[in-house]
């Protein structure tokens, strides 16, 4: 079974710096979703990933996806406190939209 | 439409009470999926359903654990003589068609087992 693994597993950065979380999967992807989770409540859509190389950006958060080292990045610009949270990478597993995965990365912001 | 709603939100039982979750999907989608997720860890798949249809069930998915989706709308999903290992976030998604882009998910029930 396809396992995903992220790191750092949790991140405390002072507002407005930069940042980078990474997801490395067992297996080959073929399709890495991030999902941003605010504490005991359910997740978020952010981005899909798909091919390799592929690279997508939305406001202030950056994702790529490097096919060949099996492995996603999110980047974060100029960190603000609305970015707090759990950020879940998940791989496609290709049946039926199911998803695996990883345990997630707690990021703090820092006023 | 206010999105995937579940109910209730959060759940606090002894152990070995039966306890019932339910998820209203976002109407129209065909699809409802059930995750459980525990403190420190992502969500865990647990079973499928395609309109009333239950086509997957995870191996996570003990004997005493149902889901049922009578009308393909609605779903609930049953837990009998609960353990304290049952203590999780049960989180409820649906989508309309294929693509994991799709999914909404709820806010989830959290399930304390005492």
């Amino acid at each position: 079974s396809q396992e995903l693994e992220q790191s750092p597993q949790s991140l405390i950065v002072q507002e407005g710096k930069n940042l980078t979380i990474n997801c490395t999967s067992s297996k080959t992807l073929y399709g890495l979703y991030w999902y941003k989770q605010k504490y005991g409540e359910g997740l978020i859509f952010l981005m899909m990933l798909q091919k390799g190389g592929e690279e997508k950006s939305h406001e202030k958060i950056t994702a790529k996806l490097d096919e060949k080292k099996q492995q996603s990045s999110l980047h974060i610009t100029a960190s603000q406190p609305s970015h707090a949270g759990i950020y879940l990478c998940g791989a496609d597993t290709g049946a039926n939209s199911k998803l695996t995965f990883g345990k997630g990365i707690t990021l703090s912001v820092r006023p | 439409d206010t999105g995937v709603s579940q109910d209730p939100r959060h759940k606090i039982t002894k152990r070995g009470q039966n306890v019932t979750f339910r998820c209203d999907p976002i109407s129209e989608h065909n699809r409802l999926y059930w995750y459980r997720q525990t403190l420190g860890q992502g969500p865990e798949f647990l079973t499928y359903f395609q309109n009333e249809a239950q086509l997957e069930k995870s191996r996570l998915l003990s004997d005493r654990f149902s889901a049922e989706r009578p009308k393909g709308s609605f779903s609930t999903l049953e837990i009998q003589r609960t353990e304290q290992g049952d203590s999780a976030m049960y989180l409820c998604a649906s989508s309309w068609g294929a693509g994991a882009e799709k999914l909404f998910f709820g806010s989830g029930t959290q399930l304390s087992v005492l």
